[in-house]
């Protein structure tokens, strides 16, 4: 079974500065995907950016990138230089590569407020 | 690229009633997802499909049907509504393997009254 835990309240971050957004993980598959994506308030799931469960390097999408600690089951999202437009719901998910571990689990999000 | 395509975007049912919701993606994906979504929470798998003529059950089956009989369509049946099928429902689909993102239809926001 695949578990995600997102556990922050609603995060407030300041126009132009960096946000960390928590997500740890629990899988019994040895090889599996971890995935963000972006809701905002329009509702449209927006896919962000992916880590492998074997890659050596941390992912990195413009201004995303996924700080990956493996021994620790953690894959926080960055987002660097908050813009107002970032504000929205954030999900961490992971899939795995075989079988019913093939689809894709949420978490239940974190709310992001990007101040002015 | 029309990606994934749900139709309808809104629905109000009356409770026991039926309806069905449309997915069509043209991506030649052969895995597809039926989510749902309640006011803030995560998405819930209710059915996938890991090919035509192939459905399994997810996490919250219950109250719905699906079919598969090509690899661009996955319609969600919703046989007698309920109060509790009041959601935001994704479809989804995906190239197979733990590497390739899910790529989500805009939703369709169903209410049972």
């Amino acid at each position: 079974a695949q578990k995600i835990t997102q556990t922050q309240p609603g995060m407030f971050v300041q126009e132009k500065e960096a946000v960390t957004l928590d997500c740890t993980y629990d899988t019994s598959d040895p090889s599996y995907g971890l995935f963000w994506y972006k809701q905002p308030s329009s509702g449209e799931m927006i896919f962000l950016i992916y880590q492998g469960s074997y890659d050596q390097q941390n992912a990195t999408e413009g201004r995303y990138s996924l700080n990956f600690q493996k021994a620790r089951k953690s894959a926080n999202l960055v987002i660097s230089a908050s813009q107002l437009g970032d504000s929205a719901m954030y999900f961490c998910a992971m899939r795995g590569r075989i079988g019913a571990n093939s689809k894709l689990t949420f978490g239940k999000g974190i709310t992001l407020s990007v101040r002015p | 690229n029309a990606g994934v395509t749900q139709t309808p975007k809104f629905r109000i049912l009356k409770i026991g009633q039926s309806m069905t919701l449309q997915c069509a993606q043209d991506m030649n994906h052969n895995y597809m997802y039926w989510y749902r979504q309640d006011p803030g929470m995560g998405l819930k798998l209710i059915y996938y499909s890991v090919g035509a003529g192939i459905t399994d059950k997810g996490e919250v089956p219950n109250g719905y049907n699906v079919s598969r009989s090509t690899t661009e369509d996955f319609p969600l049946r919703l046989e007698l509504a309920a109060p509790s099928q009041t959601s935001v429902y994704f479809c989804a689909s995906s190239l197979p393997g733990g590497n390739s993102p899910l790529h989500f239809g805009n939703g369709t926001r169903l209410t049972v009254t």
